[in-house]
C-alpha cells in the first residue's frame, strides 16, 4: 500500500525556536492535512490544503503556523516560535479526493515534537 | 457542543462477543463518516467509511449511519484481543475531517 512519509520521527527544540516538519504525500493525492495529538488526547485538525492553498484551518492554526508545498512534492508545517504547549505528535495525512471511493485518509507515522 | 462526540470508555468486552461503539456529530451537512482504529503510539488507520443511511458490512465490522439522528455506530462481531485499541469516529464536511476523542476498547480473554 502507498505510504505517507514524515520526517523527522522525533524533534526536540527549545522554546521560541522555529521548527519545520516535513511530509511526502502519496503522489496522486490532492488533499493534504496536518493534525496534532497531545499525549492522551484527541487527534486535532489543524489545516487542510488543496490546489496549493489552505482550504480550512482550525483555531489552533494561528499566525505561528504556516504550511507550504515548496517544491511540488514535500508538504511542510512550520511553527515559527514554539511554545511548551506545542509539544505533541504531529500527523500528516493525505487523500486522493476525486470521488467517494477515494475518501480514505492515509496517515504518516508522525513526528513527535518536544519543546523544552 | 462538540463537533464529534464519543464515549471515552474504556469499554470492556469478552473475547468472542459483540462490541458496540457510538458517535454523534453536530453538523447536519456532514458528508462522509469514518471509523479509524488507533493503537497506542501509532497513527490512525481506516476501518470503515460510510456515506448513506443504513448499514455497511465489511468482514467482522458493521457501520451504521442515521443522518436524521446524526448518529454513527460501529459493531465488531467475534471480538478478538487484537481489537483492543482506541476507536475514532471521524466526520467530513467539505475539506475538513474532524475526529472524535475516541473510545478505548478492551477485549478481555
Amino acid at each position: 500500500e502507498p505510504e505517507v512519509t514524515q520526517t523527522p520521527s522525533h524533534q526536540v527544540t527549545q522554546m521560541g525556536q522555529e521548527v519545520i516538519l516535513r511530509c511526502v504525500p502519496i503522489s496522486n493525492h490532492l488533499y493534504f492535512y496536518w493534525y496534532r495529538q497531545i499525549l492522551g488526547q484527541k487527534v486535532e485538525f489543524l489545516v487542510s490544503f488543496y490546489n496549493n492553498e489552505i482550504s480550512e484551518k482550525s483555531e489552533i492554526f494561528d499566525d505561528q503556523f504556516s504550511v507550504e508545498r515548496p517544491d511540488g512534492s514535500n508538504f511542510t508545517l512550520k511553527i515559527r516560535s514554539t511554545k511548551l504547549e506545542d509539544s505533541a505528535m504531529y500527523f500528516c495525512a493525505t487523500r486522493q479526493g476525486r470521488n467517494l471511493s477515494n475518501e480514505k485518509l492515509f496517515f504518516g507515522s508522525g513526528t513527535q515534537l518536544s519543546v523544552l | 457542543q462538540k463537533e464529534v462526540e464519543q464515549n471515552s470508555g474504556p469499554l470492556s468486552v469478552p473475547e468472542g462477543a459483540i462490541a458496540s461503539l457510538n458517535c454523534t456529530y453536530s453538523d447536519r451537512v456532514s458528508q462522509s463518516f469514518f471509523w479509524y482504529r488507533q493503537y497506542s503510539g501509532k497513527s490512525p488507520e481506516l476501518i470503515m467509511s460510510i456515506y448513506s443511511n443504513g448499514d455497511k458490512e465489511d468482514g467482522r465490522f458493521t457501520a451504521q449511519l442515521n443522518k436524521a439522528s446524526q448518529y454513527v455506530s460501529l459493531l465488531i462481531r467475534d471480538s478478538q484481543p487484537s481489537d483492543s485499541a482506541t476507536y475514532l469516529c471521524a466526520v467530513r464536511r467539505a475539506s475538513k475531517i474532524i475526529f472524535g476523542s475516541g473510545t478505548r476498547l478492551s477485549i478481555r480473554p
